[in-house]
C-alpha cells in the first residue's frame, strides 16, 4: 500500500525568500513521485516527476525536489518565492503493479506576503 | 491545441436528480480518470479507464458511474444515490505508461447540490 504526508497544511513566506514544502511516503515498490500545483478553481498543473533516474528534479519555475530514500522523503523547494507562487501544492505517489493509481497528500497551501 | 475540457465549468443540482459531467480529450491518451475534490484535502479517484469500452471504480465509486465509449471522451453522472455530491469534480488524462504515470488535468467542475 502506498501514502502520502504533507507534513504542513498551511505554509507563509515572504516574497524573495525560500519555499520549503514538505512531503513523506510510503511505498511498497520503488515508487515515481510528482508535485502539482493547483490555483483558486483550477485543475491541477504538474511541477515536476522522479521516475527512478536523478534523485535532484529540476520543474517549471525555479522549482525543484530531492528523492531521498533512507528519508522516505519528496520536499519541494524554491531559492525565491514570488507572488505567483501562492497556490495549493499536492505531492503525490504512483507505485504498485501497472502504476495506475495514484495517491495523492491532502495539499499545502502557500501563502507569498508582499 | 491539445488538452483536457470539462463542461459545465459549474453545476447546481436538486436533490433527487442525476447529472452528467462531461471530459473530453484530443491528447490521444488511452487512461482517462475522474476525482473528486473536497476542501482541504486531496484528490480522491473516483473511477479510471485504462481503454475503450472498460472503466474500473476507484477508491470511492459509489453514487456514481462512467462510461468510455470513445477514447477522447469520459462522461461521469453523478446520480442521486451519492449522499454528498457538492464538491470540485477533475477529469484527467494519461498515455498509460507503466513507467510513470504523469497526469494531465481539465479544469474542473464545481458542482453544487441545492
Amino acid at each position: 500500500a502506498q501514502s502520502v504526508t504533507q507534513l504542513d497544511s498551511h505554509v507563509s513566506v515572504s516574497e524573495g525568500t525560500p519555499v520549503l514544502l514538505r512531503c513523506n511516503y510510503s511505498s511498497s515498490y520503488s515508487p515515481s513521485l510528482f508535485w502539482y500545483v493547483q490555483h483558486p478553481n483550477k485543475g491541477l498543473q504538474l511541477l515536476l516527476k522522479y521516475t527512478s533516474a536523478a534523485t535532484l528534479v529540476k520543474g517549471i519555475n525555479g522549482f525543484e525536489a530531492e528523492f531521498k530514500k533512507s528519508e522516505t522523503s519528496f520536499h519541494l523547494t524554491k531559492p525565491s518565492a514570488h507572488m505567483s507562487d501562492a497556490a495549493e501544492y499536492f505531492c503525490v505517489v504512483s507505485d504498485g503493479p501497472g502504476r495506475r493509481a495514484l495517491t495523492f497528500g491532502s495539499g499545502t497551501r502557500l501563502q507569498v506576503q508582499p | 491545441d491539445g488538452g483536457i475540457t470539462q463542461s459545465p465549468k459549474y453545476l447546481f443540482r436538486k436533490e433527487g436528480q442525476n447529472v452528467t459531467l462531461s471530459c473530453e480529450q484530443n491528447l490521444n491518451h488511452d487512461a482517462m480518470y475522474w476525482y473528486r475534490q473536497d476542501p482541504g484535502q486531496g484528490l480522491r479517484l473516483i473511477y479510471y479507464s485504462q481503454i475503450v469500452n472498460d472503466f474500473q471504480k476507484g477508491d470511492i465509486a459509489e453514487g456514481y458511474s462512467v462510461s468510455r465509449e470513445k477514447k477522447e471522451s469520459f462522461p461521469l453522472t453523478v446520480t442521486s444515490a451519492q449522499k454528498n455530491p457538492t464538491a470540485f469534480y477533475l477529469c484527467a488524462s494519461s498515455t498509460g505508461t507503466p513507467q510513470y504515470n504523469e497526469q494531465f488535468f481539465g479544469p474542473g467542475t464545481r458542482l453544487t447540490v441545492l
